[in-house]
């Protein structure tokens, strides 16, 4: 298994919705990132977790809210988000001793009504 | 602050026709250079460059990082309609190897 899963694809929801995003990798991997990508601008990071822990936090307003629950899980809770929060979701990962190289999942398209 | 600056903005081609790609660099404690391909969603591996002079090559695909200039460029020759994307450059930086990405560039061939 040589890929990272996010789930869902797509997601509609309200600004008092509370809802979650899912990845998932099986390569071993022990770090694990959160980008929001807007379009036509390339992907900002989010969270950084490593060993399960969060080690970055790039200044993300609480209403978005990781969660890692073991090694190959990474959540993303949403909480009272705002239109301007709709954007693609991209989580990756990266192998230990392959420093640089950085494997995304598809993305989750949010959008925010 | 690093800052990594990709150009063209865009570029339209026919197929057959050689593109090259550029990214700048400015960043403290320089590592290492990143290439990744964005077609709808996710932006997929390309190249890990860490070495001035040195091309990496993946079929049609090749890349070379200059560290005393501060910036690599992406070739791609034998342009097909496949090869329409972005094209992100980015850098590691801090200990948790968080990417910064340039700004892209967003190739269309033409048939």
């Amino acid at each position: 298994d040589t890929e990272v899963t996010q789930t869902p694809k797509h997601l509609v929801m309200g600004m008092t919705n509370k809802k979650s995003l899912k990845c998932e990798q099986h390569m071993g991997h022990r770090a694990m990132y959160w980008y929001k990508q807007k379009a036509k601008k390339p992907p900002e990071l989010m969270f950084v977790y490593s060993y399960e822990k969060l080690s970055i936090n790039e200044s993300v307003p609480s209403r978005f809210s990781p969660e890692c629950p073991n090694s190959s899980l990474l959540n993303l809770h949403l909480h009272a988000l705002q239109p301007e929060d709709s954007a693609l979701y991209l989580c990756a990962s990266r192998a230990p001793g392959r420093d640089y190289e950085q494997y995304f999942g598809p993305g989750t398209r949010l959008t925010v009504t | 602050e690093d800052k990594v600056v990709q150009s063209p903005l865009s570029l339209v081609v026919h197929e057959g026709d050689t593109v090259t790609l550029n990214c700048s660099y400015e960043v403290t404690n320089f590592r290492s250079l990143l290439w990744y391909k964005q077609e709808k969603k996710a932006p997929t591996f390309l190249f890990m460059l860490t070495s001035s002079g040195i091309e990496k090559k993946s079929g049609r695909l090749s890349s070379i990082l200059d560290k005393k200039e501060l910036f690599s460029i992406l070739n791609i020759t034998a342009t097909q309609t496949g090869d329409s994307a972005i094209y992100l450059c980015a850098v590691p930086r801090g200990a948790g190897n968080m990417l910064t990405f340039g700004g892209g560039t967003r190739l269309m061939v033409k048939p």
